[in-house]
């Protein structure tokens, strides 16, 4: 069965330090992945998502980008973290043919920028 | 564009009470909808989907009937309990060249008493 993972789970990080949150899918291949931003007390906004290995599209202007560099794994950084990044971020996945459009979400990464 | 709509909450029941969250959504095409429950400090777990009109998606006695006529997709239980407490998340897929990405609802807490 598959299995998506990301990590960390938390992290405390200062205004201006960089990040990264890194998430791995295992038991399928070339799938569609997705990074997802939840901030407190608002819905979830999808802020990349990933067709192939090294293709990433941006649906919004951001502080942030995403990165590919395998077939199951996606990554999310930042150079210089602002306080308005903190928020609940998810990794999720889906079958590439994507033939009934579900998406499965890893267990979510809380950021809070200080 | 694509947008989801949720009834505002938060959402208080009794135990054994019985639970409706509305939902409607916009969408060109032919979407599939889906319920989606986050648990506290957990990520997205998919609850529920229909990927086409008149279908009904049911699990762990919530169901929901995708209504094209009325762009409805309500969730509902005929008896919740206090584990059902959790955020719950309506979200549709336009599939095709969307890639499978999500537009979700605002999100609706319910918080189940004994």
């Amino acid at each position: 069965s598959q299995t998506i993972h990301q990590w960390p789970a938390t992290l405390v990080q200062p205004v201006g330090s960089p990040l990264s949150l890194e998430c791995t899918v295992e038991g399928t291949s070339n799938p569609n992945l997705y990074w997802y931003r939840q901030a407190a007390g608002r819905g979830l906004q999808l802020l990349f998502y990933s067709v192939g290995i090294g293709q990433i599209s941006s649906e919004v202007p951001q502080n942030l980008s995403a990165s590919r560099p395998q077939d199951r794994q996606f990554i999310l950084s930042s150079k210089k973290l602002l306080l308005s990044d903190s928020g609940f971020y998810l990794c999720a996945w889906s079958e590439h043919s994507n033939r009934d459009n579900t998406i499965y979400f890893g267990e979510g990464s809380w950021l809070t920028v200080v | 564009g694509n947008s989801v709509t949720q009834m505002e909450g938060p959402v208080t029941l009794s135990e054994e009470a019985f639970l409706t969250i509305n939902c409607t959504y916009t969408a060109t095409g032919y979407p599939s909808l889906f319920w989606y429950v986050q648990y506290p400090g957990e990520g997205l777990q998919l609850l529920l989907k229909a990927t086409k009109a008149d279908d009904k998606g049911s699990n762990k006695g919530f169901e929901a009937t995708y209504r094209k006529e009325t762009t409805s997709f309500h969730l509902e239980k005929g008896s919740v309990q206090v584990s059902d407490s959790a955020v719950y998340f309506c979200a549709l897929s336009a599939g095709g060249t969307s890639y499978g990405k999500l537009t979700f609802g605002q999100g609706t807490i319910l918080t189940v008493h004994p």
